[in-house]
Formats: structure tokens, sequence, C-alpha cells
């Protein structure tokens, strides 16, 4: 089975923090993405990747960057984080071509 | 313009009863995938059922089925025999530029909750 895990399930981090979230899938797939889940607004791509160091803005980058040294890794970086930042962050992979993406479990971060 | 509806933030249903969960999505590409996936409480995101524009029967896996009205652009799950562990967020989520590549990027809605109800 395909599993994609994340560092934490739970963060809290103080505005102005630098914080890191990691992802790592272990099916070899070329895609991995990042979303940021609210209520009432469903996931929002934030930053996704197709290759190693390749990376592409999704719809919301701003107070965001992303990392991708190795295939298997994909971590979100909040430069600054500010308290709009709190929130449900899931990391998904997906192979090339047509398929669904595998979630991770997902990372509760509060800001305060 | 949302690219992906989802007009019922939260449904009610009967154990053993089937329910139907909306979805209109908008796009110009003549190939998409339009996918649903479910929500536990426990937060994570379980792939349900896959349909291609392309593909001209509806969908079906186990008691998931996709009722694909192309020409109104409705991609509605098809819950039957609910069963309380179907109670759980529900998203519609799409993939536009199959042809085109575009690293497989979905869309999502802003889904709905089911509660299944003895």
């Amino acid at each position: 089975d395909v599993k994609v895990t994340q560092s934490s399930r739970y963060l809290v981090k103080r505005t102005g923090e630098k914080v890191f979230l990691e992802c790592v899938q272990d099916m070899d797939h070329e895609n991995m993405f990042w979303y940021r889940q609210d209520p009432g607004l469903g996931l929002r791509l934030i930053y996704f990747s197709y290759d190693v160091k390749m990376k592409e803005k999704g719809d919301i980058p701003e107070g965001y960057s992303v990392s991708r040294e190795k295939k298997e890794r994909f971590s979100l970086i909040l430069e600054s984080a500010s308290t709009n930042q709190t929130s449900m962050y899931l990391c998904a992979s997906s192979p090339p071509g047509l398929s669904e993406q595998y979630f991770g479990p997902g990372t509760r971060l509060t800001v305060t | 313009a949302q690219k992906i509806t989802q007009t019922q933030p939260g449904m009610f249903v009967q154990e053993k009863e089937a329910v139907t969960l909306d979805c209109t999505y908008d796009t110009s590409d003549q190939s998409y995938g339009l996918f649903w996936y479910k929500q536990p409480s426990s937060g994570e995101m379980i792939f349900l059922i896959y349909q291609g524009s392309y593909d001209e029967q509806n969908a079906t896996e186990g008691r998931y089925s996709l009722n694909f009205q192309k020409a109104r652009k409705s991609a509605n799950l098809v819950i039957s025999a609910s069963q309380l562990g179907d109670s759980a967020m529900y998203f519609c989520a799409m993939r536009e530029g199959l042809l085109t590549g575009g690293g497989n990027k979905l869309t999502f809605g802003t889904g709905t909750q089911l509660k299944v109800e003895l």
C-alpha cells in the first residue's frame, strides 16, 4: 500500500517562527502536493512538485515556500508564521498520468 | 467562478437508504477527470471513485456510483445502502488538462458533511 507520512499530527507555533512541515512518500511517486484545509473552503492547493527540485505555485502560495531535494520528501516552509496560517495541512502524492492522489494524515497547525 | 461546486454543506440519511451528493463543475477542457474522496473525522482522505470525461459508462465501485451527466456538467456521488461508517465529509475534485500534463493537479469543492442515522 502507498504510504504518505507527515512529520506531526499537531503542531503549535508562535507568530513569526519559521515552520517546517515534512512529508514523505514511499511509492516513488513523481508528483507531490501541499494543501491547506479550512472549514467551508475545502482543500486549496499551496504548491506542488512534479519532479525533484521542481516546484509550481498552486492557488494560495503567498506566505509559503517548498523544498524537494529528494524524490520521496516534500517540505512546506512557513518563513514567518502568522495566525491566519492556522489550518490543517495535507500532503499528497501521485504517480504521473491520470491517477488519484494519496494523502497523508494531515498536520493541524496552530499559530498563536 | 467556482470550478467545483458542492451546494449541500450537510446531509442526513437513514441507515440502509441511498443518498446522492451533488457536484457540479466548470471547465472548458474536453479532457478531464472527476474524483470523489471521503474524509472521516480522523482526517485522512480516502479515494472513492473516478470518472473520466470520455468514459461512456458511469463509474461504480461497490456501493459507490458516480452519476455523470456531461452536458449538465454534474458528477453526483450516489451511495447505496448507507452505513453508519459512511458518516464523513465528502469532497468532489476535478483534474483538468489530461492531455496537456500539468502534474495531476486537483481542484476540490468545499465538501458535504454526511451523517447517517439509525
